[in-house]
């Protein structure tokens, strides 16, 4: 089945510093990645839609200039936390969708668990 | 806007007994229904969809969901649980004019020996 590789699966930065997490999908092209926040004990929050070769959509409330995604290839997503601050830390995980409608399978990565200090 | 609503944030059951995870969506037109598991700090796990045909989908690890469009509910079952089932579960909705999905609050299923 369809497999989506996310590194790293846990970073650690000093406060002000960037960050870059990559999710990859292995086996199939992902027109459509989406990136997502979780909070403990609560569900994911949708943080933007990206797709291949255009700019991301961002969700309402957040931060394009500090979040700061590229979908520059059909197999390749990237995030970018800039100047990370603690109220960063989260569990960030990415989705990809192997084609363009919503029956197509949504296949997630492991997660990245950023720590800012 | 479409919605979803897990109305429990945990559940317990035995092991051995059947179990049973609660979802009510909202979706303009015809819904398209995924549940996830999610274990500690992981990512989200397919379990099953429903997109079309049978109301009874049945899914990974011996769990199965029935779509119910006059409740507007796809609960999550599974006969007889496992200690190892303890994990959070997601219900998600989308449908054919939305990109992304729905996700609910996640409902903690923990299942005891």
């Amino acid at each position: 089945g369809a497999v989506v590789s996310q590194h790293p699966s846990r970073v650690i930065c000093k406060s002000g510093t960037s960050v870059k997490i990559e999710c990859r999908s292995l086996d199939f092209q992902a027109t459509t990645m989406f990136w997502y926040r979780q909070f403990p004990k609560q569900s994911l929050m949708l943080m933007a839609t990206s797709n291949e070769g255009s700019k991301a959509t961002y969700e309402q409330g957040v931060e394009k200039d500090k979040f700061l995604i590229n979908h520059a290839s059909l197999t390749l997503s990237t995030l970018t936390v800039t100047s990370a601050h603690p109220e960063d830390s989260s569990f960030y995980i990415c989705s990809a969708r192997d084609g363009p409608k919503p029956n197509y399978g949504y296949t997630f990565g492991s997660g990245t668990r950023l720590t800012v200090v | 806007a479409q919605s979803v609503a897990q109305p429990e944030d945990q559940v317990n059951v035995a092991e051995g007994n059947p179990l049973t995870v609660k979802c009510t969506y909202s979706v303009s037109g015809n819904p398209y229904l995924f549940w996830y598991v999610q274990y500690p700090n992981r990512g989200l796990q397919f379990l099953l969809k429903y997109i079309t045909g049978d109301n009874l989908v049945k899914g990974s690890y011996g769990f199965e969901a029935e779509f119910n469009k006059s409740q507007t509910s796809f609960h999550l079952k599974k006969p007889s649980a496992l200690v190892s089932d303890s994990a959070l579960y997601f219900c998600a909705a989308g449908n054919s004019g939305y990109s992304t999905l729905t996700f609910g609050k996640g409902t903690m299923l923990l299942v005891s020996p």
